[in-house]
């Protein structure tokens, strides 16, 4: 079946720097990215939808200038956490499908670890 | 607008015990999908089936079943003779039409299974 990886799957850093998480889609083309966002015994909370080659759409709550999404290619999403704080520190998961069909399948990544101190 | 409701929080339940995790959805659309996720502590989720909103016929997959009643808006998942491993929050989520792929996740349960 369609896999997603994520990389890094785990990341600590210092407050004030930037971080980059990278979502690939290994063995399909995903025209549509999507990014989640999880605290700690919480639900997922849809943070950008991400088509390629164009802007990301972010839910209304996040910063764009501080959560940066690109989607460069069919197989791969970034998501760049700029100035990360502390308060960023969260599990982020992305999500990829072939298609904008609802009957198209989402496949979900493995998710990444952001500890920020 | 979309909304996924899993009113237990937690739940405990001693092994080899038959456990029922809640779900009632709300939506406008008349094509919508629902979902059940498995998320072990690695915090990967594991998709445990997709239901459209034209399939109502309930569905076994060896210890689990799934109810989906339009009536109600519910989509509950049962876990027969629960094992150890089956412990894990458990989301029940829906795509409808009229959002697009957007996924809208409940709140999940987290199921205990005590050996």
């Amino acid at each position: 079946g369609a896999v997603v990886s994520q990389h890094p799957s785990r990341v600590i850093c210092k407050s004030g720097t930037s971080v980059k998480i990278e979502c690939r889609s290994l063995d399909f083309q995903a025209t549509t990215m999507f990014w989640y966002r999880q605290f700690p015994k919480q639900s997922l909370m849809l943070m950008a939808t991400s088509n390629e080659g164009s802007k990301a759409t972010y839910e209304q709550g996040v910063e764009k200038d501080k959560f940066l999404i690109n989607h460069a290619s069919l197989t791969l999403s970034t998501l760049t956490v700029t100035s990360a704080h502390p308060e960023d520190s969260s599990f982020y998961i992305c999500s990829a499908t072939l298609g904008p069909s609802l009957q198209e399948t989402q496949y979900f990544g493995p998710g990444t670890r952001l500890l920020v101190l | 607008a979309q909304k996924v409701t899993q009113a237990q929080t937690e739940i405990s339940v001693v092994e080899k015990e038959d456990v029922t995790l809640d779900c009632v959805y709300e939506t406008r659309d008349t094509t919508y999908y629902l979902f059940w996720y498995k998320q072990p502590p690695s915090g990967e989720l594991v998709f445990l089936i997709r239901r459209n909103s034209f399939d109502e016929q309930n569905e076994i997959s060896g210890r689990y079943s799934w109810n989906f009643q339009k009536s109600t808006s519910s989509f509950n998942f049962t876990i027969t003779a629960s094992q150890v491993v089956d412990s894990a929050v458990y989301f029940c989520a829906l795509i409808g039409r009229s959002t697009g792929n957007q996924f809208y996740f409940g709140t999940g349960t987290s199921l205990t299974v005590i050996p």
